[in-house]
């Protein structure tokens, strides 16, 4: 059971280029969720799935798109990456959308850097 | 819209106390939570409480909840060098799909 993990860790980006990052979890959960996290800023939500097949927008959710066509995969593309998303990506599951309190579970992060 | 607010960086002896407070302005949250983040790794939840509560403990933690101020605290006793990380608040209101607001977490560096 290896949870939540994303590929890659680590990308280094030219302003315009394209990129997808995968979010894979094990453990079935029906929620999945795309955070990035800067400095000073805690953790912002981009996208998130209720399902396979679903998605929908966060709070911070222009210059990038996403797809959930099975249910344990929840990829995050930049069409056209520019400076500002250079920042620290997070994917998160959870098991059941009825239950607020049961915890989302994070993976390792993929640190993005735009030059 | 939802915030979330805490102070950026808390400094402890090790073997202290550490208290870590958070507010919070949504007042339809029911469950709040904090979670630590290790230097490189996501996020990990310590602990939640629901709004009805004002009080839960486990082991180190204590977590105060002042409902009336939307005021929150992480008490962590006999703090160690291995609690070093950043806590993150966080809040969800009841219904919808579960939206988690997160602060911008609270930096401990615990001095040996």
């Amino acid at each position: 059971n290896a949870g939540v993990t994303q590929t890659p860790k680590f990308r280094v980006l030219k302003t315009g280029q394209s990129m997808t990052l995968l979010c894979a979890q094990d453990m079935n959960h029906e929620y999945m969720y795309w955070y990035r996290q800067d400095p000073g800023m805690g953790l912002r939500l981009i996208h998130y799935s209720v399902g396979e097949g679903t998605t929908a927008k966060g709070e911070v959710p222009d210059g990038y798109n996403v797809s959930r066509l099975k249910k344990q995969n929840f990829l995050l593309g930049l069409e056209s990456a520019a400076p500002s998303q250079t920042s620290v990506y997070f994917c998160a599951s959870k098991l059941s959308p009825r239950d607020p309190g049961l915890e989302q579970y994070f993976g390792p992060g993929t640190r993005l850097t735009v030059t | 819209g939802e915030d979330v607010e805490q102070s950026l960086f808390l400094s402890v002896r090790e073997g202290d106390s550490s208290v870590i407070n958070c507010t919070y302005t949504d007042s339809s949250s029911t469950y709040l939570y904090w979670y630590k983040q290790e230097p490189g790794a996501g996020l990990q939840l310590l602990t939640y409480i629901f709004s009805n509560m004002d009080m839960k403990q486990d082991q180190r933690l204590t977590v105060l909840l002042n409902k009336k101020d939307k005021h929150l605290s992480l008490r962590i006793a006999d703090t160690q060098t291995g609690d070093s990380a950043i806590y993150f608040c966080a809040e969800s209101p009841s219904g919808g799909y579960q939206k988690v607001t997160f602060g911008t977490g609270t930096k401990l560096q615990v001095i040996p």
